[in-house]
């Protein structure tokens, strides 16, 4: 089955420490993108790449960094610098996003609890 | 700007009883709009789309229509059950090629009871 992957479903970490959070997906889409989503806020974007090796940042992308080295995978590092750092994070991917009517699909989220 | 906004929640029913989530946007052009749906603990799943004026997407006993003249695409369901209860997110695209991106509602949570 296709689909897009997150692990683990539950992190937890001390304030002070970085943390990576895994996506991968194999619809072979071009686009992937995270999603910060927060109780009453909605979902805010925080990073997309349209292509490999090439990534740009969203609304609320201080204190995240990302990378796209392949096709299938785009972690997420949630870096010390993050002052709010505990939410659920949705991971997201699309076709190109130059075609279509550019729905996105998700994966099933990672809650990340920073004490 | 483009903003997207849904009617506040929770909204409480009772099973079998008719459901509408209104949703109105503000954006330029001719955006595709979107509806996602998200059960306790998971991710968003999409429920339906239209990507042009007048078109009614429709999924799971669930309609939308487009409608540009009152910038709207209210969710409906006849006749709703407890499997039903999630929370439901409006969306709609804005801007072209490689700068596409959703523009997200805040989400209306419903809770059905039996």
């Amino acid at each position: 089955d296709g689909g897009i992957t997150q692990s683990p479903k539950y992190l937890f970490r001390k304030e002070g420490q970085n943390v990576t959070l895994s996506c991968e997906q194999n619809l072979n889409h071009d686009a992937m993108y995270w999603y910060r989503q927060d109780p009453g806020q909605g979902l805010r974007l925080i990073y997309y790449s349209q292509i490999v090796n090439d990534f740009q940042k969203g609304d609320i992308a201080e204190g995240y960094s990302v990378s796209r080295e392949k096709k299938e995978s785009f972690p997420l590092t949630v870096t010390s610098a993050q002052k709010n750092p505990t939410a659920f994070y949705l991971c997201a991917s699309s076709i190109d996003p130059g075609q279509g009517p550019y729905e996105q699909y998700f994966g099933p989220g990672t809650r990340l609890t920073v004490t | 700007g483009n903003s997207v906004t849904q009617m506040e929640g929770p909204v409480t029913l009772s099973e079998e009883a008719f459901l509408t989530i209104n949703c109105t946007y503000t954006a330029t052009g001719y955006p595709s709009l979107f509806w996602y749906v998200q059960y306790p603990g998971e991710g968003l799943q999409l429920l339906l789309k239209a990507t042009k004026a007048d078109d009614k997407g429709s999924n799971k006993g669930f309609e939308a229509t487009y409608r540009k003249e009152t910038t709207s695409f209210h969710l409906e369901k006849g006749s709703v059950q407890v499997s039903d209860s999630a929370v439901y997110f409006c969306a709609l695209s804005v801007g072209a090629g490689n700068n596409r991106k959703l523009i997200w509602g805040l989400g209306t949570s419903l809770a059905v009871n039996p």
